[in-house]
């Protein structure tokens, strides 16, 4: 059974970096073709997909945080990770870590980051 | 890339049938069968429902099913329960190599 468990500061201040780690377990991140990312919801509103990377490194992402992001796989740890800069209130929400694109197929249980002073 | 469009809210009683549409354009839902849906109960995870248009992954009931016609795709849950209470999500990939959710529907069980 796959799990997946997103890691990270829960607060975040205006201008900062808001980076959170995805743990993969009951599955090798790397032995299989599939799609590893995260998705971000904010409080009381809908689902806004941030992005994906394939397990080779190859990313894709949502083109309105593209300029600002970064997500990136360390297979030794079993681990991908994502990293989003100069934040603002806009990118408070929980995040979501998760396995596929096109369905996402398994999800974290989801993190809640606060971007605050 | 704009989000897909879903109506706000739906309901329906107990045993009735209840559909939600899921509207996108020539750049996502139209040229690809890969639409899904997902469940999202209050303060939890969402769950995967249905991809590829109109499949379902093992466990999920045979009461819910997708279907596509033109830029729009559908769910329909038959044999409404209260336990489908819930929001429920499209997304599809795009021509981007991105994906797109749609805004969410909130389904009231009456």
């Amino acid at each position: 059974q796959l799990q997946l468990q997103e890691s990270g500061p829960g607060l975040v201040r205006p201008s900062e970096t808001l980076s959170l780690t995805c743990s993969v377990s009951g599955g090798s991140i790397s032995s299989s073709s599939y799609y590893w990312g995260w998705i971000r919801q904010p409080p009381g509103k809908g689902l806004d997909w941030i992005g994906t990377i394939y397990y080779r490194g190859f990313t894709y992402y949502n083109p309105s945080l593209r300029s600002r992001l970064n997500i990136s796989v360390d297979a030794s740890k079993n681990q991908f990770s994502l990293k989003l800069h100069s934040v603002t209130d806009a990118d408070t929400a929980v995040y979501y870590c998760a396995r596929g694109r096109a369905p996402v197929d398994d999800w974290g249980q989801g993190t809640l980051v606060t971007v605050s002073s | 890339q704009s989000a897909l469009t879903q109506p706000a809210s739906v309901s329906g009683s107990p045993g009735q049938s209840i559909t939600i549409s899921c509207t996108g354009t020539s750049s996502d839902v139209g040229p690809y069968n890969y639409v899904s849906w997902y469940q999202q109960p209050p303060g939890k995870a969402p769950k995967l429902m249905i991809y590829d248009v109109s499949n379902r992954p093992s466990g999920i009931s045979t009461r819910f099913s997708g279907s596509k016609s033109g830029n729009t795709a559908s769910l329909t849950i038959s044999d409404l329960q209260a336990e489908d209470e819930a929001d429920y999500y499209c997304s599809s990939f795009t021509t981007s190599d991105t994906v797109v959710f749609g805004g969410g529907t909130k389904l009231t069980v009456l």
